[in-house]
């Protein structure tokens, strides 16, 4: 059974286009949260997104929008993409702890390549 | 804001010997937590250190927190082909609401 499940495991598209990841949780967790992986392996938080709070990496461009139609799924839509969002996306979920009880799970990365 | 810097970034070692990869912290740290991924994989959950001076065991594998709490370590012993991967080390932000991430270090290991 699969803990954090991401669609697609790989996108290529081109320059301009709208596209959409999709992440789900069969975890019960209460927080989800989008994370980017360059081509240098560097992780960086996008969003973090709880049933009552967003909180966005302020270096994250408007056009990444999260939507989360309920509790276990959080999608991530991009607009008008650019050769810099080719990257590796994750998906990952945690029990709501706050610090030192943040153990989160993470799903198995979407490979986005924009031409 | 807070910043973890992992070294080495690289490592080759045969198999049978042991290793160590540290991560320093700026801040102190409320929680430490160590990853693993391998080529095309998601990231694996391998330990979570809270304590100052705690140190938690899986395996082969052993982490560490100095009692400061700014410095942590991850030690495998007798490495096999099995632990080779990116291991990267995690800290709660400011707010707790989210994870930062080392660098990463590329772990070899040759047969």
């Amino acid at each position: 059974d699969t803990a954090v499940s991401q669609t697609p495991k790989y996108l290529v598209t081109q320059m301009g286009n709208d596209k959409s990841i999709k992440c789900e949780q069969n975890l019960g967790h209460d927080t989800m949260y989008w994370y980017k992986q360059d081509s240098k392996k560097f992780l960086k938080i996008m969003f973090s997104y709880n049933n009552k709070e967003l909180i966005i990496n302020e270096t994250v461009p408007n056009r990444f929008s999260p939507k989360s139609p309920d509790k276990a799924h959080l999608n991530l839509h991009i607009n008008s993409l650019e050769l810099g969002d080719s990257a590796v996306y994750f998906c990952a979920s945690s029990q709501e702890g706050g610090a030192g009880y943040n153990e989160q799970f993470f799903g198995p990365g979407t490979r986005l390549t924009v031409l | 804001s807070q910043e973890l810097e992992q070294s080495p970034q690289s490592l080759i070692v045969q198999e049978g010997k042991n290793l160590t990869i540290n991560c320093t912290s700026s801040k102190t740290l409320y929680g430490l937590y160590w990853y693993k991924q391998k080529y095309g994989e998601g990231l694996i959950f391998l330990m979570m250190l809270q304590k100052g001076g705690e140190e938690k065991s899986h395996e082969k594998i052993t982490a560490k927190l100095d009692e400061k709490k700014q410095q942590s370590s991850l030690h495998i012993t007798a490495s096999q082909p099995s632990h080779a991967g990116i291991y990267l080390c995690g800290a709660d932000d400011q707010a707790g609401t989210a994870l930062i991430f080392g660098k990463g270090t590329t772990l070899s290991v040759s047969s």
